[in-house]
């Protein structure tokens, strides 16, 4: 079964960095994710895509603070020089044909 | 401007029905991957459906036989028919793209539906 899991928390003071990490289930390391941004009432905002070589492709707009990586299964999104408004919901996604699969989520807190 | 705008939320009993649209510009909703997704209240984003290019459409199990997406290309235009409501399907909906049928990347800022007995 397909299955992205996430930490529900993290936080980090202003102007310091963060990363994020979201987890493939067995038998899919392979897999590309994408990462999306939620702000307090807002709609989600895509960042960006990242593949499991660790190659990623950032939506439009989205400044060079955000970058992705990968280790096997795991994928992670660095933000770096936290900014007040970047504390958000963060949530990975992913898909194969017919599902299409979100992880939990991790509330961010800038401190 | 690429943009994507959902109306159609409300206030509905359960056990009745309600459709949400999705206006499309600057792209054409035929030549891509339409989505719904959900958020619950106090909960994470949920994937609800999904119609291919080519017309296929996918369910997720939970409103599968229930809800029903589609398109009006004249109008640029993405459904959900909801029917049968229940109280777990009170959440906001958003309409995404996603263009190669996997990473959405085009977001609406969503209509809220509250089902209430």
């Amino acid at each position: 079964q397909l299955v992205l899991t996430q930490s529900p928390a993290a936080s980090a003071s202003l102007g310091a960095s963060v990363k994020l990490t979201c987890t493939l289930s067995s038998g899919h390391s392979s897999y590309a994710i994408a990462w999306h941004q939620q702000q307090p009432e807002k709609g989600p905002r895509y960042l960006m895509k990242l593949n499991g070589d660790g190659s990623h492709s950032k939506g439009d707009g989205i400044p060079d603070r955000f970058s992705g990586s990968s280790s096997g299964a795991a994928r992670y999104l660095t933000i770096s020089s936290l900014q007040s408004d970047d504390e958000a919901d963060y949530y990975c996604q992913t898909w194969v044909t017919g599902i299409w699969v979100f992880g939990g989520g991790t509330k961010l807190t800038v401190l | 401007e690429v943009q994507l705008v959902e109306t159609g939320g409300g206030l509905i009993q359960t056990g009745g029905s309600l459709r949400l649209s999705c206006a499309a510009s600057g792209f054409t909703v035929n030549s891509n991957y339409m989505s719904w997704v959900r958020r619950a209240p106090r909960k994470g984003l949920e994937w609800v459906s999904l119609i291919h290019p080519v017309g296929n459409t996918y369910y997720a199990d939970s409103v599968k036989g229930r809800f029903t997406i589609s398109r009006d290309n004249s109008k640029n235009t993405l459904y959900l028919q909801m029917d049968s409501l229940r109280a777990e399907d009170t959440a906001i909906y958003y309409c995404a793209r996603a263009p190669t049928g996997g990473a959405f990347d085009c977001w609406g800022q969503g209509t809220l539906v509250t089902v209430s007995s």
